[in-house]
């Protein structure tokens, strides 16, 4: 039973546009919610993150938007760019700092 | 990632052998993390230590064991591999601001 759905598993988009993952989690105690970016032959890289306190954080063309109400918490990547292509993770940490990862989407961006 | 590395970075094994998994970090944390990914399951944690004198269960300890000999270093056994332990597995470390993986072992159980 993964605690964190991820959806879509693969997303394909043009060079410009932009791609939307988008999460959803049952526990209410996480505190703490972050993306990883991964490419090929690598380990995840810690991407952008939110706490439930803030409903949205911008950091350069990644947006990570967060509805506590309804446990749904999503990433925008805007201006998608080649280099993007990659896959991503959404993530909620409880007590412990301990993550629950969700399935993971496989992005690729086409020039 | 270079300040946690893994090795080996593929292994292949047969059924029923012991491997071991290594992993040491240059960050100073003392949370370490190992993880295993298979495709659309995301990471799921295996185990967890928190210092060299704390170790605890994640998820899917089942079949596994692990050893932290120093605050650098926390390898993970499998005792008597088997197929379905075939997977990509992470070594992670942690502060307050997240977690910071290595690059990885690609196993292999035929």
């Amino acid at each position: 039973q993964q605690q964190v759905k991820q959806s879509p598993q693969s997303l394909i988009v043009q060079k410009g546009g932009i791609s939307i993952i988008n999460c959803a989690y049952e526990n209410t105690a996480f505190d703490y919610f972050p993306w990883y970016q991964q490419f090929p032959g690598k380990g995840p890289a810690l991407l952008i993150a939110i706490r439930p306190d803030v409903s949205e954080k911008k950091e350069g063309r990644f947006t990570i938007s967060f509805n506590k109400s309804a446990k749904q918490f999503s990433l925008h990547i805007m201006d998608s760019q080649p280099g993007d292509s990659a896959t991503y993770f959404c993530a909620a940490k409880a007590a412990g700092n301990k993550l629950t990862f969700g399935g993971g989407t496989r992005v690729l961006v086409k020039p | 990632d270079a300040d946690v590395t893994q090795t080996p970075r593929n292994r292949i094994t047969k059924t029923g052998k012991r491997i071991m998994l290594e992993c040491s970090q240059t960050k100073g944390h003392d949370r370490m993390y190992w993880y295993r990914q298979d495709p659309g399951l995301g990471l799921r944690l295996i185990y967890y230590s928190f210092d060299v004198k704390d170790i605890n269960k994640g998820e899917i300890s089942d079949g596994y064991s692990v050893s932290r000999q120093a605050q650098a270093k926390f390898s993970l056994s499998l005792e008597s591999a088997i197929p379905n332990q075939t997977a990509l597995y992470f070594c992670a470390t942690s502060d307050f601001n997240g977690q910071y993986f290595g690059p990885g072992t690609r196993l292999t159980v035929l």
